[in-house]
């Protein structure tokens, strides 16, 4: 079992705002960044801590904490969206990282 | 601009060592602060981290590993190997790997991925 905990599955209508949460003690001292992975490629890094997103990203993207809870919300989204989404932060140890179980967001 | 690609051998029978290879482009590992790791995803299952090599030689795996595999890294060819022993059919998995900076828990860009199937 993983230390990070994600719901398997969401879903949102095109153009809605949807909240995407991963749970874990870790997450009180420590952020989480977020990866998506869509069918046949390689994870995308999409945003660490709150705001910080490599290029490419669209600013629809934003992430958040609070307690021991982490948040990935996408603000409008998009079909292109759509793919399994996975935190990831230090395990409890705080000495090694740790992937939530993923979260597959479909986009109606 | 990084790039980082996988290479190895796709089919290994259990009990047997496996050697996967990453070679990069777009940055060094000489410095303390910028490192490669090492990730996994068995088929229909979550990513799972497995270890991470910086440049000052500092390497961290994922405990259940339990010494199993080993990092290493060759700065002369920009390399970063992932030696795992005793395979067993449940190590079946896409292996990846990606380039991160200490301490921050950012996989920034990923390889291609390796599909490494473990079967007699």
């Amino acid at each position: 079992s993983s230390e990070l905990t994600q719901d398997p599955a969401v879903s949102v209508a095109l153009g809605q705002t949807v909240r995407i949460t991963c749970h874990g003690d870790s997450l009180r001292s420590y952020y989480a960044s977020w990866y998506r992975r869509k069918p046949g490629q390689a994870p995308v890094f999409v945003i660490y801590a709150e705001n910080n997103r490599p290029a490419g990203i669209p600013h629809r993207f934003s992430g958040s904490r609070s307690g021991n809870t982490a948040s990935l919300t996408i603000t409008g989204a998009q079909a292109e969206d759509e793919g399994d989404y996975y935190c990831n932060s230090r395990d409890s140890s705080g000495n090694h990282w740790v992937f939530g179980g993923g979260t597959k967001l479909t986009v109606l | 601009q990084i790039t980082l690609k996988e290479s190895g051998p796709t089919l290994v029978k259990p009990a047997q060592t496996l050697t996967l290879t990453c070679t990069f482009s777009g940055f060094s590992l000489s410095s303390s602060g910028v490192g490669v790791a090492w990730i996994r995803q068995p088929p229909g299952k979550a990513l799972e981290w497995l270890a991470v090599i910086y440049g000052n030689d500092l390497k961290t795996y994922r405990p259940s590993l339990n010494g199993r595999f080993s990092i290493t890294k060759d700065n002369a060819n920009n390399q970063v190997g992932l030696t795992m022993t005793n395979m067993d059919p449940v190590d079946t998995a896409t292996y990846y790997c990606a380039n991160t900076y200490r301490g921050s828990g950012i996989f920034e860009f990923w390889g291609q991925g390796a599909l490494v199937t473990v079967s007699s």
